[in-house]
């Protein structure tokens, strides 16, 4: 079965401190792997996805497929970039499920 | 282009009672998912259609949640009867492309339901 893993609920860094959020994923075969962020008071929306291979925001994303992870990484954290992040996972296949992790709040600190 | 919109934002029930959302997609999208999510969880799908097809319901409770897409556009959710463990956030989604889970989703502002 699908499943994603974040292991921290909450991550809280200081502005200009490197962050990274964990995820890993469990499927059987090759998943499309992504993030979604919902800032405060704002809707879910696509941050990044792997097959896109782009840095958003700063944001990078590699895929593991060894240690079957997808860890968003930005090497100088901001405070905008507080916000609530969920790692989710497709398979290409029709009517595959899409599932998400239970997300990481990320709280940058002044 | 205007977004995904749902109605109501909010809804208390009481447990028993019946409960319906709705959802309008972006204009032209194929794909629309409904999202259930618990407070302090990830969103979990509950129905994803494809135009007015069902491509997927694996995860919806079958016995008191129903869902349709009229003409493919607009979608409704319901849940008859509600129980206390349906309090959540009703999400909706919707995405450009046919048969392909992979495409970016646009997500709606959400409903919060508290059964009481």
């Amino acid at each position: 079965a699908q499943r994603v893993t974040q292991p921290e609920k909450l991550l809280s860094v200081f502005k200009g401190a490197p962050v990274e959020l964990k995820c890993n994923y469990s499927y059987s075969g090759s998943p499309e792997l992504f993030w979604y962020v919902q800032y405060s008071r704002q809707r879910l929306q696509l941050l990044l996805r792997h097959i896109s291979r782009e840095s958003i925001k700063g944001f990078t994303a590699d895929l593991n497929k060894g240690e079957t992870s997808f860890h968003l990484k930005k090497p100088f954290a901001q405070e905008e970039d507080s916000a609530m992040y969920y790692c989710a996972l497709s398979g290409y296949n029709y009517g595959q499920n899409f599932v998400f992790g239970p997300g990481t709040r990320l709280s940058v600190l002044p | 282009e205007a977004g995904v919109a749902q109605s109501p934002r909010y809804k208390i029930i009481e447990k028993r009672q019946s409960v319906a959302f709705w959802c309008n997609p972006i204009s032209g999208h194929a794909t629309l998912y409904w999202y259930q999510q618990i407070l302090g969880q990830g969103p979990k799908l509950l129905i994803q259609f494809q135009n007015n097809g069902v491509v997927d319901d694996s995860q919806l409770p079958k016995d008191r949640f129903s869902a349709e897409r009229l003409k493919g556009v607009d979608s409704t959710l319901k849940i008859q009867p509600a129980k206390l463990e349906d309090s959540a956030v009703y999400l909706c989604a919707s995405s450009l492309a046919l048969a392909v889970s992979t495409d970016t989703q646009y997500f709606g502002p959400g409903t919060r339901l508290t059964v009481l």
